[in-house]
């Protein structure tokens, strides 16, 4: 069982509405979780770096909340474009020593005119 | 892509040859992370190294080697001996613990 799991595993939305996608995980002890945008064929871009203390982060039009008691995570994305079309991972890192990370299988958006 | 470049984009070989995946940083990053993935799998760790001249074996080594002989440079190579070479390869970097930077990737098709 993937300690990280992603939901959906794909998602078509239509241009300007937004969306959350889902994390949740089992891994711990926890250090940080981020998000991760990767367009096909590419490698993957940071988005947002929470740690076990922070419940939000935004970057942009892009919400990261993180619940570490349930261990839960979401990316909402407001008014959605076109560019916004990728694959969404989560990647959690364990504390302590080398940084264990732990990514998502992702969910891959598709936004449509 | 962060100052991480990969090459080639595309490479193609046929089976039981060798291949080298090159991997080069100018960010000062002391680590260096391979990955593969897969349809429908999350990133899956090959080998990383912490400090030039170490590397130490990820979840899924068997079937690749790696060098760190520059701070800028980890290439790695897929031998004969990896059952399931074909994959889209990622090679990262980042300062100890700190986030991690990505290459846009290589993709290798083994036939």
């Amino acid at each position: 069982k993937n300690q990280v799991e992603q939901s959906p595993q794909s998602l078509i939305i239509l241009e300007g509405k937004n969306c959350t996608l889902q994390c949740n995980y089992t891994v711990s002890p926890f250090s940080n979780l981020r998000w991760y945008k990767q367009d096909t064929g590419r490698g993957p871009v940071s988005l947002t770096i929470m740690t076990f203390s922070e419940n939000t982060k935004s970057n942009g039009r892009y919400t990261a909340t993180l619940d570490a008691d349930t261990k839960q995570s979401s990316l909402h994305i407001t008014a959605s474009q076109l560019s916004d079309s990728a694959s969404y991972i989560c990647v959690v890192i364990f504390s302590g020593g080398y940084q264990k990370v732990t990514f998502g299988t992702g969910t891959k958006l598709q936004v449509i005119p | 892509d962060g100052g991480i470049t990969q090459s080639p984009k595309y490479l193609f070989r046929k089976e039981g040859q060798n291949v080298t995946l090159s991997c080069e940083q100018n960010l000062n990053h002391d680590a260096m992370y391979w990955y593969r993935q897969d349809p429908g799998q999350g990133l899956r760790l090959i080998y990383y190294s912490q400090i030039v001249n170490d590397f130490q074996k990820g979840d899924i080594a068997e079937g690749y080697s790696v060098s760190r002989e520059k701070k800028e440079s980890f290439p790695l190579t897929v031998t004969s001996a990896q059952k399931n070479p074909t994959a889209f390869y990622l090679c990262a970097s980042s300062f100890a613990r700190s986030e991690q930077y990505f290459g846009p990737g290589t993709r290798l098709t083994v036939t």
